[in-house]
């Protein structure tokens, strides 16, 4: 089992551009959580997604941001327009459909806007 | 919402002395309180993790308790090594892994 895997690991974007984050949970998971790490600060959370679905994005800027989770393929966050504030380390994690379980968080993806 | 207070921020202890590290938590529905080990540049990694149901639970030198009544939970490291210098995060949930609210962190720092 390859665990939850997040590319590119690092991503560099001028202000303006948009940034993708992918995230592939671990095999069985169908649950997806999205969360920012602002710099020496705690994670936050994004949004909760299953196959398909948003469950709950309360963490979600209301502008910009949009996620998704494909019956086929890896959970997507998209971030238009980035702005300096944006930089930051986005984490995903998966869990097991069912199941009272914790989550697998992956390595993350370092996105710096310059 | 949730809201999770973490202290303290930085905690420095000799080799071999005992860490501990103290949220609380203001969510009464809360029932998950997990603990992550994150080193520099690297992803959270559970450590521990304690349910509403248990007061206290104990893995090797790392231990959780969990006071309902006071809505505050802590993490213990004994005959600390210099492997278990990182960031610690605690966190709260209203179900297991489910949206998790985490504390600012604790970086602690263990001097050989």
């Amino acid at each position: 089992n390859a665990g939850v895997m997040q590319n590119p690991r690092h991503l560099v974007r001028r202000r303006g551009q948009e940034a993708r984050l992918r995230c592939s949970p671990m095999k069985g998971h169908s649950h997806v959580y999205w969360y920012r790490q602002l710099p020496e600060e705690g994670l936050k959370f994004m949004v909760y997604l299953q196959k398909e679905n948003i469950i709950d994005e309360s963490g979600m800027p209301k502008e910009r941001f949009s996620a998704e989770f494909p019956k086929e393929g890896p959970s997507i966050l998209r971030i238009q327009q980035v702005v300096r504030g944006d930089s930051a380390a986005y984490f995903c994690a998966s869990s097991p459909s069912s199941g009272d379980t914790e989550a697998f968080f992956g390595q993350g993806t370092r996105l710096t806007v310059v | 919402g949730e809201n999770v207070e973490q202290h303290p921020s930085t905690l420095s202890v000799q080799e071999g002395d005992s860490a501990v590290i103290k949220c609380t938590y203001s969510d009464s529905a809360s029932n998950y309180f997990p603990w992550y080990k994150q080193e520099l540049g690297k992803r959270p990694q559970l450590i521990i993790d304690i349910r509403s149901n248990v007061g206290e639970k104990k893995d090797q030198r790392i231990a959780v308790t969990l006071n309902k009544t006071a809505k505050h939970f802590s993490l213990h490291i004994t005959e600390t090594q210099p492997e278990d210098s990182a960031v610690y995060f605690c966190a709260a949930s209203r179900s297991s892994a489910r949206q998790l609210t985490f504390g600012s962190g604790t970086q602690l720092t263990v001097l050989p």
